[in-house]
């Protein structure tokens, strides 16, 4: 079973909408991470969370820590958003790897 | 700083070759991880170096799988003998530790297909 649980797996909207995607992880974990993968394959950080929410242009992250949930979401968004969205968690052990979930794969149509 | 960079970008390789993957992470980052992508799958953790040290390797890694850091700056990952079941998308990211608000930097990946 995978640790970190997103949905939805797929998703497509129409240029313009409001999107959400959620992730759901399980134990306790000192940071959470957003990642953006286009096609061609290479990652780019969005968020790195441990509470509350952070805002970059039209992205917005959340955290629950309580209750082991996080969303992004994208107002306003644009067929360029169109990309796999990652999250991945910090266990924060000594270690420092991620563990990451399946990923969402979003598609934004004109 | 150009960011973490990955050589090749993609490789094409015979069953039973040997490849090796480099990475140029961050130059001050001490930290570098190495992770498999397979298709329509998240990231799997491979091996992580602090500086020259190799501190952690999965159990995805097999004996055919090697890494090295020598100096501390950039990183190979070679696979020996390789087996069609490892081709994949492998992904080399950056940090400095203890961990920076930036997170972790990502490079574009080596795609490798075993034909």
């Amino acid at each position: 079973k995978n640790e970190v649980e997103q949905s939805p797996q797929n998703l497509t909207a129409q240029e313009g909408e409001f999107i959400t995607i959620n992730c759901s992880y399980s134990v306790g974990i000192s940071a959470l991470h957003w990642l953006q993968q286009h096609p061609g394959g290479g990652i780019v950080s969005l968020f790195m969370l441990s509470s509350g929410k952070k805002k970059h242009g039209r992205l917005i992250a959340t955290i629950n820590i309580q209750e082991k949930h996080s969303s992004l979401h994208i107002t306003a968004s644009h067929p360029r958003d169109s990309a796999v969205y990652i999250c991945a968690v910090d266990y924060g052990g000594s270690q420092g790897n991620l563990i990451f979930g399946k990923g969402t794969k979003l598609s934004v149509k004109p | 700083d150009t960011g973490v960079s990955q050589n090749p970008r993609h490789k094409i390789t015979k069953r039973g070759q040997n490849v090796t993957f480099r990475c140029d992470p961050i130059s001050e980052h001490n930290r570098l991880y190495w992770y498999r992508q397979t298709l329509g799958q998240g990231p799997e953790f491979l091996t992580y170096f602090q500086n020259e040290a190799q501190l952690e390797k999965s159990r995805l890694l097999s004996d055919r799988f090697s890494a090295e850091r020598p100096k501390g700056s950039f990183s190979t990952l070679e696979i020996q003998r390789t087996e069609q079941g490892d081709s994949a998308m492998y992904l080399c990211a950056s940090s400095l530790y203890p961990r920076a608000s930036y997170g972790y930097t990502f490079g574009s990946g080596t795609r490798l297909t075993v034909v």
